[in-house]
């Protein structure tokens, strides 16, 4: 089984600012852990993932997580925001035997970029 | 290359009405799957496909029906509609579940 908790389901931050957004997951194998955008009134695309080796992870746009497993974290970085990330994001996770079949979602995190 | 196609993109229902709601997808995906969409929920997964003739139940499967009869297409089916089932619903496919999924722009059902 498993299961992905998303830390704010709204955050705010200026043009500019660090982006932080938080996941935490459970999983009893050893994850597949996926970040996915949603920008309004669309379908969601992939951000980046992390299967395995190198825990640094980059995606598109400059965002990138870090996989910590000792904290079964699994965060969203981008060091500027721009208004252009505005959107809704979502972490997601799973395993690469037995319950490889289905992804689980976090409840999703708005980010809201203000000038 | 359209990748995953929807249709309808807007449907509004009466309680107790059927309709289907067509995925279909062109890059030879193996595993296709349906989710739904409510505030603050998240996606929850309904069905999902790893291949042509099998399907199997995710974590919100009461009330919708499925088959894969080809590799394209995916269609989910709303047997009796209820107002719990308002919600948007987005198709995806990939090339295995732990791949990176594609996903459909999403139709939005409102059941009245």
């Amino acid at each position: 089984a498993q299961s992905v908790t998303q830390l704010g389901s709204h955050v705010s931050v200026s043009e500019g600012a660090l982006v932080l957004l938080r996941c935490n997951y459970s999983s009893s194998v050893p994850p597949y852990l996926f970040w996915y955008v949603q920008y309004p009134n669309q379908g969601l695309q992939l951000l980046l993932k992390y299967t395995t080796g190198a825990t640094l992870v980059k995606g598109i746009n400059g965002f990138e997580a870090e996989f910590k497993k000792s904290e079964t974290s699994f965060h969203l970085t981008k060091p500027s925001a721009h208004m252009s990330d505005a959107a809704e994001y979502f972490c997601a996770v799973t395993g690469y035997r037995g319950t490889a079949s289905k992804l689980t979602f976090g409840t999703g995190t708005r980010l809201q970029v203000t000038l | 290359n359209a990748g995953v196609t929807q249709t309808p993109k807007f449907q509004v229902l009466k309680t107790g009405q059927s309709m289907t709601l067509q995925c279909a997808q062109d890059m030879n995906h193996e595993y296709m799957s349906w989710y739904r969409q409510d505030p603050g929920m998240g996606l929850r997964l309904i069905h999902y496909s790893v291949g042509a003739g099998i399907t199997d139940q995710g974590e919100v499967p009461n009330g919708y029906n499925v088959s894969r009869s080809t590799t394209e297409d995916f269609p989910l089916r709303l047997l009796s509609a209820a107002p719990s089932q308002t919600s948007v619903y987005f198709c995806a496919s990939s090339y295995a579940a732990m791949d990176t999924q594609y996903f459909g722009p999403g139709t939005r059902l409102t059941v009245l």
